[in-house]
């Protein structure tokens, strides 16, 4: 299996762009998560889909950032306007469900690096 | 505040020697995750221990849980300098569903 696919690994836009970010999870994997991860802040979890439906968004920081997953395969980020605070590292991750239900280990892909200017 | 707080931040051994690393939680949790983050990478998962378990191991990797002091600690013994990485404790809460809360990290270096 190719793994968590993420692109674009990097993006470097200005200010007020708008700005999507794309995953690909494993497949037959049924949730997927999209965390920030920067220096100041650490990793925090941004949204949650199980199934496709968003479980989770109390993450998300602002109605600039929206994500939509429109079937199993895809997940977008989408952050308008985008502003300098943005800047971060996103991860997209994926687990499996299981009958344990909460145990699953979280699968992540290599990271897109977003510098907003 | 985050769940989890690693210690210590940062720790740079020998290569041959053992390496601790220390997490620490507020609430009940239902498992306990630890991660390896090799820089510019994302997160590999390297050991789940539930809250009925005491201890794990897998490979080089021991991993201690202590409820009642909300504590874990990761060893990793022998180390090498492909050990080199940041890694991170995750928390899954009792109930609910699988949210689990990333620590700040602790920063390995292992000197070859």
């Amino acid at each position: 299996d190719a793994g968590v696919i993420q692109s674009p690994r990097h993006e470097v836009t200005e200010m007020g762009q708008e700005v999507t970010l794309r995953c690909k999870p494993i497949s037959g994997h049924n949730s997927l998560f999209w965390y920030r991860q920067t220096m100041m802040r650490g990793l925090e979890l941004l949204i949650y889909f199980n199934n496709n439906v968003p479980i989770d968004d109390s993450g998300m920081p602002e109605d600039r950032f929206s994500a939509k997953m429109p079937n199993a395969s895809f997940s977008t980020l989408k952050i308008q306007p985008s502003e300098p605070r943005d800047s971060a590292v996103y991860f997209c991750a994926s687990s499996p469900t299981s009958g344990r239900g909460r145990e699953e280990t979280q699968y992540f892909g290599p990271g897109t690096r977003l510098l907003v200017l | 505040s985050q769940q989890g707080e690693e210690d210590p931040q940062a720790l740079s051994i020998q290569e041959g020697e053992n390496a601790t690393m220390n997490c620490s939680y507020k609430t009940s949790i239902n498992n306990l995750q630890w991660y390896r983050q090799n820089s510019g990478r994302g997160l590999v998962h390297l050991i789940l221990i539930r809250s009925n378990e005491r201890e794990k191991h897998s490979g080089r990797l021991r991993v201690t849980l202590d409820t009642s002091k909300k504590s874990s600690s990761l060893l990793i013994t022998a180390s090498r300098a492909a050990d080199t990485a940041s890694y991170f404790c995750a928390t899954a809460l009792s109930g609910g569903y699988q949210k689990v809360t990333f620590g700040t990290g602790t920063k390995l270096q292992v000197i070859p």
